[in-house]
């Protein structure tokens, strides 16, 4: 079975662009999250999406959004990037049954810079 | 911010040895999961405990979790140098919540020949 898939893998761009990252789910999997890393504030959770619906919310600006599609795809857009944006964006996707055991595989990573 | 905090920050042993890393968290957890980071990619992970349980084995990994004293810690027994990387605990809380992983700052494990 294939692994979570995120594309691209590594993206420029400057203050004030905006950008949008993707991410395709294991097989099966209904559920998808999004986490941003960076050195200072670690792993940090953005969103995550279930049946094309966002059913938990961290706590970040309205500037991140994100949406899932009827396939589980799911995208993430931030728009007027900072500097402050750069990051490393992680996406998940599980079975989203929130059961105790319902596990959470992640993809490769979208490493983000804004100059 | 950050939920768990984990001890050490890190950890550098010789191949063979075992190494244990210890993580503490501050609400009532659904789960704990712990995942390792080879150098800035994706996480992969490792095992899952669950509120309930006390104890779990997966090969070389055991993990053990006191939710009385809201910690756990991973134990790598005679590690070898594929070892090297990040090792992170994240929990999931309330059943509602349970895929926000909340996640602990991470133990950089060195394993030297």
């Amino acid at each position: 079975k294939a692994g979570v898939t995120q594309t691209p893998r590594y993206l420029i761009k400057t203050r004030g662009q905006q950008v949008t990252l993707s991410c395709s789910p294991i097989s099966g999997h209904r559920s998808v999250s999004w986490y941003q890393q960076t050195p200072g504030q670690g792993l940090q959770f953005l969103f995550e999406y279930f049946s094309e619906t966002q059913r938990n919310k961290g706590n970040f600006p309205g500037r991140f959004s994100g949406r899932q599609f009827s396939n589980s795809r799911s995208e993430m857009n931030v728009s007027t990037l900072e500097l402050g944006d750069s990051a490393l964006y992680l996406c998940a996707s599980s079975a989203g049954t929130l059961a105790s055991t319902d596990t959470q595989y992640f993809g490769p990573g979208t490493r983000l810079t804004v100059l | 911010s950050q939920q768990g905090e984990e001890d050490p920050q890190a950890l550098s042993i010789q191949e063979g040895e075992n190494a244990t890393m210890n993580c503490s968290y501050k609400t009532s957890i659904n789960n704990l999961q712990w995942y390792r980071q080879n150098s800035g990619r994706g996480l992969v992970h490792l095992i899952l405990i669950r509120s309930n349980e006390r104890e779990k084995h997966s090969g070389r990994l055991r993990v053990t979790l006191d939710t009385s004293k809201k910690s756990s810690s991973l134990l790598i027994t005679a590690s070898r140098a594929a070892d090297t990387a990040s090792y992170f605990c994240a929990t999931g809380s309330s059943p509602g919540t349970a895929s926000k992983l909340t996640f602990g700052t991470g133990t950089r494990l060195q394993v030297t020949l």
